[in-house]
Parts: C-alpha cells; sequence; structure tokens
C-alpha cells in the first residue's frame, strides 16, 4: 500500500530565504504527483502536477522535482514572503488509484 | 469562472439527525470526491465517483452515504451512524490531466 510521508512537518523561515520541501513515497510506480497549499479553514489549492515523465514543473517562485527511482519530490520555493505561510501538501497516484495524500508540511515565512 | 463549489461553509448538526453537504461543479470532470480532514490528520477518502450513477466506497465510509445523478453533482450525506462527524469535508474533482481540483470546504460540528 503507497504511503506518504512529508519532511519537515513544521518549519519557520525568516522572509526572503529559499526553502525546500520534501515528500517521500514508499512505490515508485506513480502515475503523477501533485502539491497543494492549504490555508487554515480554507481548501486545496493546486501548485503543481508532475506526470511521471517529467522531472520537474515551475510556476513562477515554485519549482517541484520528481524522482521516482528515489521515491522522492521536493518543493522549492524562491525568496519566501509571509503570504507562503500556509500547509503544504503532496500527493501522489499510482496507475488505475486514488491519490494518496501526505500529513503536510506546516509553513511559516516571519517577515 | 470553472470551479467547485461546497454549501454549507458551516454546518451544525445535531445527534441523531442526518444532513446533506452539497458539492457542485461546472468543470465538465467526470471524476469526484470526498475527503474528510481531521486537525493533525491527513486526508482520508470517504466516498468517490468515476462517472454519473457510479461511486465506490472509499477509506472510511460507514456512517456516509452519497448519490451521483448528474455529472455536475455529488451530494454528500451524513448519517445519525457516523458517530464522530465533526471535521472538515473536502469534496474534489480530476480534471483529464489526471489532476484534482479542490472545493473551499463544509466544516460539520455535532451540537
Amino acid at each position: 500500500k503507497q504511503e506518504v510521508t512529508q519532511i519537515p512537518a513544521a518549519l519557520s523561515v525568516p522572509e526572503g530565504e529559499n526553502l525546500v520541501l520534501n515528500c517521500s513515497f514508499t512505490d515508485s510506480a506513480i502515475y503523477n504527483l501533485q502539491w497543494f497549499r492549504q490555508d487554515p479553514g480554507k481548501g486545496l489549492t493546486s501548485l503543481l502536477l508532475i506526470q511521471s515523465s517529467q522531472r520537474e514543473q515551475t510556476s513562477g517562485r515554485l519549482n517541484a522535482s520528481l524522482d521516482k527511482s528515489s521515491g522522492r519530490s521536493t518543493l522549492y520555493i524562491a525568496a519566501s514572503q509571509p503570504g507562503d505561510s500556509a500547509t503544504y501538501l503532496c500527493a501522489v497516484r499510482e496507475y488505475g488509484q486514488n491519490f494518496v495524500f501526505g500529513p503536510g508540511t506546516r509553513l511559516s515565512v516571519l517577515p | 469562472d470553472g470551479g467547485i463549489t461546497q454549501s454549507p461553509k458551516y454546518l451544525f448538526r445535531k445527534e441523531g439527525q442526518n444532513v446533506t453537504l452539497s458539492c457542485e461543479q461546472n468543470l465538465n470532470h467526470d471524476a469526484m470526491y470526498w475527503y474528510r480532514q481531521d486537525p493533525g490528520q491527513g486526508l482520508r477518502l470517504i466516498y468517490y465517483s468515476q462517472i454519473v450513477n457510479d461511486f465506490q466506497k472509499g477509506d472510511i465510509a460507514e456512517g456516509y452515504s452519497v448519490s451521483r445523478e448528474k455529472k455536475e453533482s455529488f451530494p454528500l450525506t451524513v448519517t445519525s451512524a457516523q458517530k464522530n462527524p465533526t471535521a472538515f469535508y473536502l469534496c474534489a474533482s480530476r480534471d483529464s490531466g489526471y489532476g484534482y481540483t479542490f472545493g473551499s470546504g463544509t466544516r460539520l460540528t455535532v451540537v
């Protein structure tokens, strides 16, 4: 059964720092991987979707990489801002299966 | 603008009462999902539907029921059999690129 973990569980950084969030999954035969952000009391907002054939995706200050063989994905946030404070979740999907979500990393960017 | 609408935003249920959470999408997505989120826990799948008039149980279906009579609508009923229904409920749909789009959620509280 696919399991998804995210490290660290919480992270606090000063504004302007570049940071990396990690996502690990146990079964490397995934179809795709998606990163989300969730603000307190809100739904999930999609950030980046990486197909299994891709190595990375970029959107603005965000870059997500995928290494299927090692069962890892990283979300890189450049020049962090207080508005980036949220919980970040990754989810992986195997062929013919539903997405499995990680527990999330709670990010605080301090002004 | 296309998206997923969940209503109500807040819902209060008395003991022994059934309540229904609404989820409507105008994205023309075939697949729709219901998740439950508890504090400090990840998202858990309640029910999902790949196509109209068909739905499948997820990991925690007991005490819940759904219907899928229209492509746009996937309501969730929390029955009196669900002994601990207080949680944040999220509806999602999946697009042809196989990524998820989420609604803004319904917070259900037992009073």
